[in-house]
């Protein structure tokens, strides 16, 4: 059970956009910690998509974009390509005694 | 470009140890903190432990407290975890990654090395 809350699956056709959620917690999202969202493909190393809610490592396309609001977070992929089809995380930080880094449970993007 | 590249996974029984490393290149490693993530088969990502550039600033998974330890060695751009008293929960693909920090978040990972704890 991961400590923010992605759903496991989206799905969009070439050109469409879809929206991935990230919902955590007043401990972690909501405690105004920034929020990071990796790309992962299977075998690969994961890559840094967005830093600090909505900024873009140099490389990344400005199909991806993200926001928050409150204790919640969300990725938006527009103009989808066949080559988005990756697994997506939001990650962020906790002020609870478990763990420093949490990670959402990953959504898995399919473009049909 | 930066580099960061694992080693030492492997097949072990329950109870059993693994030291795991990570040689990092293409930037001035002593400078950045670091941390240990993992992916178990059909999981999520989860983070297991990090340390601060000089090494003396360290936080762990509580599930893995008292059984793993992150160390570095600046000098020889290497990471390193050792994993004692190995359960069959901890097997998984274990990524090292550069911890930028709270604003800019893991920038660089590398490509794993698997680690399965199974009698």
């Amino acid at each position: 059970q991961s400590v923010l809350t992605q759903p496991p699956s989206v799905s969009g056709a070439p050109g469409q956009s879809v929206t991935i959620s990230c919902t955590g917690t007043t401990s972690n999202i909501g405690e105004d910690f920034d929020v990071h969202w990796y790309q992962h493909l299977p075998g690969r190393a994961p890559k840094l998509l967005i830093y600090g809610d909505n900024s873009r490592p140099s490389g990344v396309p400005d199909r991806f974009s993200a926001s928050r609001s409150g204790a919640s977070a969300s990725l938006v992929i527009t103009g989808l390509q066949g080559e988005d089809e990756a697994d997506y995380y939001c990650q962020s930080y906790d002020s609870g005694p478990t763990s420093h880094v949490v990670f959402g449970g990953g959504t898995k993007l399919t473009v049909l | 470009q930066v580099q960061l590249v694992e080693s030492g996974g492997g097949l072990v029984k329950p109870g059993e140890s693994l030291r795991l490393s990570c040689e990092g290149s293409g930037f001035t490693f002593g400078d950045y903190f670091m941390s240990w993530i993992r992916q178990a088969p059909g999981k999520g990502l989860e983070w297991v432990a990090y340390i601060g550039s000089s090494g003396t600033t360290i936080y762990y998974l509580d599930s893995v407290k008292g059984r793993f330890t992150i160390s570095r060695d600046n000098a020889k751009d290497s990471l390193f975890l050792q994993m004692n008293s190995l359960r069959a929960e901890d097997t998984a693909v274990y990524y090292c990654a550069r911890d930028d920090g709270y604003s800019y978040g893991f920038t660089y990972w590398g490509r794993g090395t698997r680690v399965t704890v199974s009698s």
